[in-house]
């Protein structure tokens, strides 16, 4: 069956810090990778996604992810942080020609200004 | 960016209630779906909907739940005999065809309160 698993519940930076965010997968055949960024009063949104070609994601407002295969990994990551990047940050699987996006059960990212 | 509407932003309703959730997905999407989000637990999968019929279901979505696609625009979600735990934030999402690997485009979602 496909899982989600993200490591950090929540995590505390200050601004400038460099961010990873653990996430790891469970899935038997080829998937579709995402990560999605709810911030405080509004809906999800895609910040990334991975399908094929370049492990090495490059999304929105300077994010980054790279799918590990080896690992069954997609960590996100961000050189350094801002404050406007308090949010809660999913990880989010789809089987190639499925029909349903798994979600991990996110991470609650503060930025200390 | 089109976006995903979903009325009401948040409802309350009383145990055993019947509640409708409605979503008005992006014009030229295919395929639909709702998602909850308990308080401090994660998004779950409830089902997924394409070409007018249920394409996928999780084990949540039991038979108090059904969905409908009744005049083309509007997907709702009915809770027929809402329980205190149906409590949560209900999300429609919405993608094009495809083999899945389009994003899906979420609504800004409803609140569910069962008293």
């Amino acid at each position: 069956a496909q899982s989600v698993s993200q490591h950090n519940h929540h995590v505390i930076l200050s601004e400038a810090a460099s961010l990873e965010l653990g996430c790891n997968y469970s899935y038997g055949g080829t998937v579709n990778l995402f990560w999605y960024v709810q911030y405080p009063g509004q809906h999800l949104q895609l910040l990334l996604k991975y399908f094929s070609g370049d492990p090495l994601v490059k999304g929105i407002k300077g994010f980054e992810a790279e799918f590990i295969k080896s690992k069954f990994s997609f960590n996100l990551r961000k050189p350094s942080v801002q404050w406007s990047d308090t949010a809660e940050y999913f990880c989010a699987v789809n089987g190639d020609g499925g029909f349903k996006t798994i979600f991990g059960a996110g991470t609650r990212l503060f930025v200390k200004a | 960016e089109p976006e995903v509407t979903q009325t009401p932003s948040h409802q309350v309703t009383q145990m055993g209630q019947e509640v409708i959730l409605r979503c008005v997905p992006i014009s030229n999407h295919l395929y639909f779906y709702w998602y909850r989000q308990i308080l401090g637990q994660k998004v779950e999968f409830l089902v997924s909907f394409y070409n007018n019929e249920i394409s996928e279901k999780s084990e949540i979505f039991d038979d108090q739940f059904s969905v409908e696609r009744p005049d083309g625009s509007n997907f709702t979600l009915k809770i027929r005999s809402t329980k205190l735990e149906d409590s949560a934030m209900y999300f429609c999402a919405s993608r094009i065809a495809g083999t899945g690997n389009e994003k899906l485009f979420f609504g800004s979602g409803t609140q569910l309160s069962v008293l």
